[in-house]
C-alpha cells in the first residue's frame, strides 16, 4: 500500500508569494490534516477535511487555506508569503476523522518551505 | 486549551542504557498515539493507546497511559543508536481536533 505522497519536497519562495503544496493519502483514508512544523514552535495544526468538508481549523491567518478533492487528494495554498511561514509542512492521512476520537496519522515526507 | 507536556525535551545517553520520557496533561483524552520522527522525514506512529492503565510493548518500548487517561510514558529498555530521533505524542478527544506536544529529542551514544 503505497504511502503519503507530498509535493514538491522542497520549496524556495520569495516573500509576498503564494505558493500551492498538494498531499495524496493512503488509499482509502478519506481524512487530510496539515501540519506546520517549526524548531521553536513543534507541530502545529493548521486544518483537517473529510469527504471533502474542513472539519477543523487550527489559529492560522486567513492566508493559510486548504480543499479537498472527491479522491481525497488535498491541496494546501498559502498566500503573501512572509519569512516566518519558513517550515516543514506535513500532510497526515487517517481512516478516522479528528472528531471520532481516534488520532492515529500516517504522515507524508513533507514539503520543505524555505521564504527569502 | 488543551496542551500535552513532553519532558525532558533533551535527552542523551549512551547505547544500552534504559531511559523514560513523558507525555502529561490536565486534560483527559480519549486515545493517545507515540510517533517518532527521524530528520527531514515525517513522523511514523508507534503505537495508539486508548484504556487507562493500559501497557503495550514493541519490542524495547514500552508504552504506558495513565489511570486517568491524562499522561503516559515511553521506556526504553537497553537504548541502541537507531531509537535516536524526536519523540512525539499527541492526543485525541471526540469534537475536537488533535494535538501534538513539541517532543522529546533523544541521541543515543555508540
Amino acid at each position: 500500500k503505497a504511502g503519503v505522497t507530498q509535493t514538491p519536497r522542497y520549496l524556495i519562495k520569495t516573500r509576498g508569494q503564494q505558493v500551492t503544496l498538494s498531499c495524496s493519502p493512503i488509499s482509502g483514508h478519506r481524512s487530510v490534516s496539515w501540519y506546520q512544523q517549526t524548531p521553536g514552535q513543534g507541530l502545529q495544526f493548521l486544518f483537517e477535511y473529510f469527504s471533502e468538508t474542513q472539519r477543523n481549523k487550527g489559529n492560522f491567518p486567513g492566508r493559510f487555506s486548504g480543499r479537498q478533492f472527491s479522491n481525497s487528494r488535498s491541496e494546501m495554498n498559502v498566500s503573501t508569503l512572509e519569512l516566518g511561514d519558513s517550515a516543514l509542512y506535513l500532510c497526515a492521512s487517517s481512516p478516522y476523522e479528528s472528531r471520532a476520537g481516534r488520532a492515529e496519522a500516517f504522515f507524508g515526507q513533507g514539503t520543505r518551505l524555505t521564504v527569502v | 486549551t488543551q496542551l500535552l507536556e513532553q519532558s525532558p525535551q533533551f535527552l542523551s545517553i549512551q547505547e544500552g542504557e534504559n531511559l523514560t520520557v513523558y507525555c502529561n496533561s490536565s486534560s483527559v483524552f480519549s486515545s493517545l498515539q507515540w510517533y517518532r520522527q527521524e530528520p527531514g522525514e515525517g513522523p511514523v506512529l508507534l503505537v495508539t493507546v486508548v484504556t487507562g492503565g493500559e501497557v503495550k510493548k514493541l519490542k524495547r518500548l514500552t508504552f504506558q497511559f495513565g489511570d486517568a487517561r491524562k499522561d503516559s510514558s515511553l521506556h526504553i529498555t537497553a537504548a541502541q543508536p537507531g531509537d535516536t530521533g524526536l519523540y512525539l505524542c499527541a492526543g485525541s478527544n471526540r469534537d475536537d481536533k488533535i494535538i501534538f506536544g513539541k517532543g522529546t529529542r533523544l541521541h543515543i551514544l555508540p
